[in-house]
């Protein structure tokens, strides 16, 4: 079956260490974001990439960094310069730019 | 400061009835607009797009854009237990390739 696939679900880790998020697609979509939701907030864009090789910050991408050297993969480390980096985080892709995204299943991270 | 709406509820709503969510957005360059359903601990999942003014259908689901009143509704009708979910609209301005914005969410609850 075609879909997203994020891991760790649950990651915890120690203030000063970088994390690593894997999100690897097989829906052959060419466009892949990364989405921050904490409570009581709308999802907020990290990143996003159209295309292998390019990606584009997003709204707040401050202590995030990513790569596309795969059309299928796009990893998300979040680094020690992540001031509050506890939250909910959602990988997606997209055909197109309808904006009609599909997500994975979301990986939580909690900083001890 | 690009901002969308909603009022986060949580809105109960009897079994069989008609659930009504609106929405409002800033950006009045906004083109695209969707509703995405959320389950407690879930990814979002899109529900329904709409990209012209008026109503829109699908099953149970009718979204209603007034681009000029800058205001986007999702109705669901005979709502169901399993409509119990945070729906999130989101707006996406011309050319901004899947760069969506996020409200933060309607919280519905289906009382049987």
């Amino acid at each position: 079956d075609g879909g997203i696939t994020q891991s760790p679900k649950y990651l915890f880790r120690k203030e000063g260490q970088n994390v690593t998020l894997s999100c690897e697609q097989n829906l052959n979509h060419d466009a892949m974001y990364w989405y921050r939701q904490d409570p009581g907030q709308g999802l907020r864009l990290i990143y996003y990439s159209q295309i292998v090789n390019d990606f584009q910050k997003g709204d707040i991408a401050e202590g995030y960094s990513v790569s596309r050297e795969k059309k299928e993969s796009f990893p998300l480390t979040v680094t020690s310069a992540q001031k509050n980096p506890t939250a909910f985080y959602l990988c997606a892709s997209s055909r197109d730019e309808t904006g009609e995204l599909f997500f994975g299943e979301g990986s939580r991270l909690t900083v001890l | 400061q690009k901002e969308v709406e909603q009022n986060s509820g949580p809105l109960s709503v009897p079994e069989g009835a008609i659930a009504s969510l609106n929405c409002t957005y800033s950006d009045r360059g906004s083109q695209s607009f969707f509703w995405y359903r959320q389950y407690s601990g879930k990814s979002p999942e899109l529900i329904m797009s709409i990209y012209s003014n008026g109503d829109k259908e699908d099953g149970r689901f009718t979204a209603q854009l007034n681009k000029a009143s800058q205001y986007v509704s999702l109705l669901i009708r005979d709502s169901q237990p399993s409509d119990s979910a945070t729906y999130l609209c989101a707006v996406m301005a011309l050319d901004s390739w899947g760069k969506l914005q996020f409200g933060a969410g309607t919280q519905v609850v289906v009382t049987p």
